[in-house]
């Protein structure tokens, strides 16, 4: 284990429903990230935060929301998704210093959407 | 921005032979090169890392090469085992951004 959580493991939703992903960790890491996995794609790069402070949206729908109330904790509100959102949604975190590149990822939450 | 490509996007191998897994990127700002291995239903994890003041790194039977001058990268994985498939994603880094290949699933025949 990692030391990187993340809530709910499993999550089906409809696409009216408001949801949120939570991403933990104790690792005295200062920058986290949100990831997206769908199949035979590589991993998509959402959002990134350094020190609690957003650096990096790529071009991600509003309907993602992410928020980051301190280094060790980010989440990822969710409402009126789409059938093509269901993926595995990755946080991963880095730790500062020398090793800054280095991301540790969590076990993920499988996103079904219906 | 960054651009990883990764080759083949499948391998499979008999037991103890070696496998190669090649990537290639295209802005040469990047200087970290991790490898990930994803096992079915589990997290990406850190096999190994190489950063672009090195040319190679070897930890036990696995080992990195990087060449900046062509701008590519390989794994290298001796003596496969059946527990050495997975999935296996290369990565270029700028700035703390990951860029990620699409990925090589690797199957070791017993």
């Amino acid at each position: 284990e990692t030391g990187v959580t993340q809530t709910p493991r499993h999550l089906v939703m409809g696409m009216t429903n408001k949801k949120s992903l939570k991403c933990e960790q104790h690792l005295g890491h200062n920058a986290m990230y949100w990831y997206k996995q769908s199949a035979k794609k590589p991993l998509e790069l959402m959002f990134v935060y350094n020190f609690k402070e957003q650096t990096e949206n790529n071009s991600v729908p509003s309907r993602f929301s992410p928020e980051c109330p301190n280094s060790s904790h980010l989440f990822l509100h969710l409402h009126t998704l789409q059938p093509e959102d269901s993926a595995l949604y990755l946080c991963a975190s880095s730790p500062p210093g020398g090793s800054t590149d280095t991301q540790y990822f969590g076990p993920g939450t499988r996103l079904t959407v219906l | 921005g960054e651009n990883v490509e990764q080759h083949p996007s499948t391998l499979s191998v008999q037991e103890g032979d070696s496998a190669v897994i090649k990537c290639t990127y295209s802005d040469s700002a990047s200087n970290y090169f991790p490898w990930y291995k994803q096992e079915l239903g589990k997290r990406p994890q850190l096999i190994i890392d190489i950063r672009s003041n090195v040319g190679e790194k070897k930890d036990q039977r696995i080992a990195v090469t990087l060449n900046k001058t062509a701008k590519h990268f390989s794994l290298h994985i001796t003596e496969t085992q059946p527990e050495d498939s997975a999935v296996y994603f290369c990565a270029a880094s700028e700035a703390r951004q990951l860029t990620f290949g699409s990925g090589t699933q690797l199957t070791v025949l017993p």
